[in-house]
């Protein structure tokens, strides 16, 4: 049972453009949101997070948006830059099952911005 | 660099032998969380420790077992391996027991032939 879903396995945009990441979730419990960015033969580095009784949060290039009606929450980077190309992961805490800090990971968009 | 160590980096070994992982959280940090990250998968939560002791497991099989050290670093103990826990493993610390960002280490490339 996925709880938390990347449909988009990659994506390609131009320098500078505005890059869109998508995340759906189903688990209605979840409390918190993070967006990890993950170059290749590193670990995953926080990038961007929100609460769940927020529906946005900016932090310079990124900004991330939650629909919680939808349960969909998507990152925008803007202006992308080649530097950005990374695997982005989506992921979801608190899923009313105990009382831990654990992470629920989408299955990770591979997002590659063209100079 | 996240100050999260992991080692080895890679480890290749044979099936049906045992191997251990080991992570050294952020200096301060009192939760470890280790996640499998499979090919082509996203990260799988496997189990947290808290100032030494367990506090949440994942789908974690009964061949993997972890500890927390009073010192606490963490190890990751796979027995039995087969041919299907070839996967990157990564250590995670933070702060606090649920909330706090999570710090990942470089993971540990585990290949079983």
């Amino acid at each position: 049972d996925q709880q938390v879903k990347q449909n988009s396995p990659s994506l390609s945009v131009q320098e500078g453009r505005i890059s869109i990441l998508n995340c759906d979730y189903t688990n209605s419990m979840f409390d918190y949101f993070l967006w990890y960015k993950k170059y290749p033969a590193e670990g995953p580095t926080f990038l961007i997070s929100i609460s769940s009784i927020k529906d946005k949060n900016e932090d310079g290039r990124f900004t991330v948006f939650l629909n919680k009606s939808a349960k969909h929450l998507s990152l925008h980077i803007v202006p992308s830059q080649p530097g950005d190309s990374a695997v982005y992961f989506c992921a979801a805490r608190g899923d009313g099952s105990s009382n831990t800090g654990k992470l629920i990971f989408g299955q990770g968009t591979t997002l590659q911005v063209k100079p | 660099d996240s100050g999260v160590t992991q080692t080895p980096k890679h480890l290749i070994t044979a099936t049906g032998q045992r191997v251990t992982l080991r992570c050294s959280p952020r200096s301060g940090d009192l939760s470890v969380y280790w996640y499998q990250q499979s090919l082509d998968q996203g990260l799988q939560f496997l189990i947290q420790y808290y100032n030494g002791e367990e506090r949440a497991k994942g789908n974690i099989l009964e061949r993997f077992s972890a500890q927390q050290f009073p010192d606490l670093h963490s190890e990751l103990n796979l027995s039995s391996l087969e041919l299907g826990d070839s996967a990157l493993y990564f250590c995670a610390s933070s702060a606090g027991l649920v909330k706090g960002e999570q710090f990942f280490g470089p993971g540990t490339r585990l290949t079983v032939l």
